[in-house]
């Protein structure tokens, strides 16, 4: 089936630092991609909605200047977290939207831990 | 007031009792709603999506949807120790956006 792969599933950094994590659709092309957020214990938050070849839309309350999202072809979005916290530790997770099925599928999430 | 709103339990039964998992909704633009479950450190995998009201079935899995009362609900029949997991209820308009409630956690005790 359609799998949607998520690079690196873990990265530790120093506070400062910029993290990218590339989100890849493997057998499908993706019309939208998402990226969600989720901290200990809590659901799943929806920070931006990206299409291929347009800025991506981002919810209320997300930086847009602090999670870079580039969405450069129909298999590849790289969220970029610029100037990590230690508040910026979370689980990330991204979701892509099949361009023929309109079927969504989920990436198995990255781990982002700041010092 | 949020979109979804899910009891977080946790929620332990024994193994082979039905489980019932239940959302309410607030957004009527929502079309879709979903059943995630999700084991911990991985990304939410896709158990059941509806589009309408009424009953699914899928083996062990039953959605239902009743949107005059905006209510969606999972049971799981014969549960065993490896339903064990958060399951999280979503629902989603036309953008193919979903909104997700906080998840409930389920044990099912051997």
């Amino acid at each position: 089936g359609a799998v949607v792969s998520q690079h690196p599933s873990w990265v530790i950094c120093k506070s400062g630092t910029s993290v990218k994590i590339e989100c890849r659709s493997l057998d499908f092309q993706a019309t939208t991609m998402f990226w969600y957020r989720q901290f200990p214990k809590q659901s799943l938050m929806l920070m931006a909605t990206s299409n291929e070849g347009s800025k991506a839309t981002y919810e209320q309350g997300v930086e847009k200047d602090k999670f870079l999202i580039n969405h450069a072809s129909l298999t590849l979005s790289t969220l970029t977290v610029t100037s990590a916290h230690p508040e910026d530790s979370s689980f990330y997770i991204c979701s892509a939207t099949s361009r023929t099925t309109g079927e969504l599928f989920f990436g198995e999430g990255s781990r982002l831990t700041v010092l | 007031q949020k979109e979804v709103e899910q009891d977080p339990g946790p929620l332990s039964v024994p193994e082979g009792a039905i489980v019932s998992l239940n959302c309410t909704y607030s957004n009527s633009a929502f079309q879709y709603f979903m059943w995630y479950r999700q084991y911990s450190r991985k990304g939410p995998e896709l158990l059941m999506y509806t589009y309408s009201s009424g009953n699914k079935e899928d083996g062990r899995f039953t959605a239902q949807v009743d949107k005059s009362s905006k209510y969606i609900s999972l049971f799981i029949r014969d549960s065993q120790p490896s339903d064990s997991a958060t399951y999280l209820c979503a629902g989603g308009d036309s953008s193919y956006k979903l909104i997700f409630g906080s998840g409930t956690r389920l044990l099912v005790r051997p």
